[in-house]
């Protein structure tokens, strides 16, 4: 099957800053990306819908400003959570979907912000 | 989109079969279902996707019946490893807008 790559698997950042989660596609283009949030226990959420070549579409109660999503290639999307403080801790995680009806996920990011 | 239902928990023992099975009442004419598992702290992995009658692989068997309105997934003699979380999707996700919405999951868990 398809791969999705995502990057860095894990991150501890201090309140405040930003972090930038890259998700790429190693072997096919993608001119369509998927943001989740995953919380413990719980299932994963849609946060985003990342558009190569034009500005990401949120989901409701997403803050667009908060979390910053570029798809600047074919291959390559990213997720910026900006000023992260630790209600923005979680498990993020994208995907992309090959022609077809198929959608896969990358490994997944756990960010802890301190 | 086509609402999905799961049992939220199941238990097994390893060397059973496990079936689980997913609720889509308004299933679109040109939705697929597709299966996902979860393991913790890792991105969803695809099972197993049909549109009608019976799909096999070599993980799974995905059973659905002529109405399309449910469907159940067929762990044959599962493992330990098999403990995890199974997700059931619904949806047409050959359109380019198509938005993949999880439902809440059916957690396995298999016991020794």
């Amino acid at each position: 099957g398809a791969v999705v790559s995502q990057h860095p698997s894990w991150v501890i950042c201090k309140s405040g800053t930003s972090v930038k989660i890259e998700c790429r596609s190693l072997d096919f283009q993608a001119t369509t990306m998927f943001w989740y949030r995953q919380f413990p226990k719980q299932s994963l959420m849609l946060m985003a819908t990342s558009n190569e070549g034009s500005k990401a579409t949120y989901e409701q109660g997403v803050e667009k400003d908060k979390f910053l999503i570029n798809h600047a290639s074919l291959t390559l999307s990213t997720l910026t959570v900006t000023s992260a403080h630790p209600e923005d801790s979680s498990f993020y995680i994208c995907s992309a979907r090959p022609q077809g009806n198929i959608q896969y996920f990358g490994a997944g990011t756990r960010l802890s912000v301190l | 989109l086509a609402k999905t239902t799961q049992p939220i928990s199941m238990d097994s023992y390893e060397g059973q079969e496990v079936n689980i099975t997913c609720s889509h009442n308004n299933i679109a004419t040109n939705d697929y279902i597709t299966w996902y598992q979860q393991f913790p702290s890792q991105g969803p992995r695809f099972i197993i996707q049909g549109y009608k009658t019976k799909v096999t692989n070599e993980v799974a068997s995905l059973f659905i019946p002529a109405d399309r309105k449910s469907s159940t997934l067929s762990l044959p003699r599962v493992s330990l490893s098999d403990t995890a979380v199974y997700y059931c999707l619904v949806g047409d996700m050959s359109t380019g807008g198509f938005k993949t919405i999880f439902g809440a999951g059916t957690r396995l868990f298999v016991k020794a």
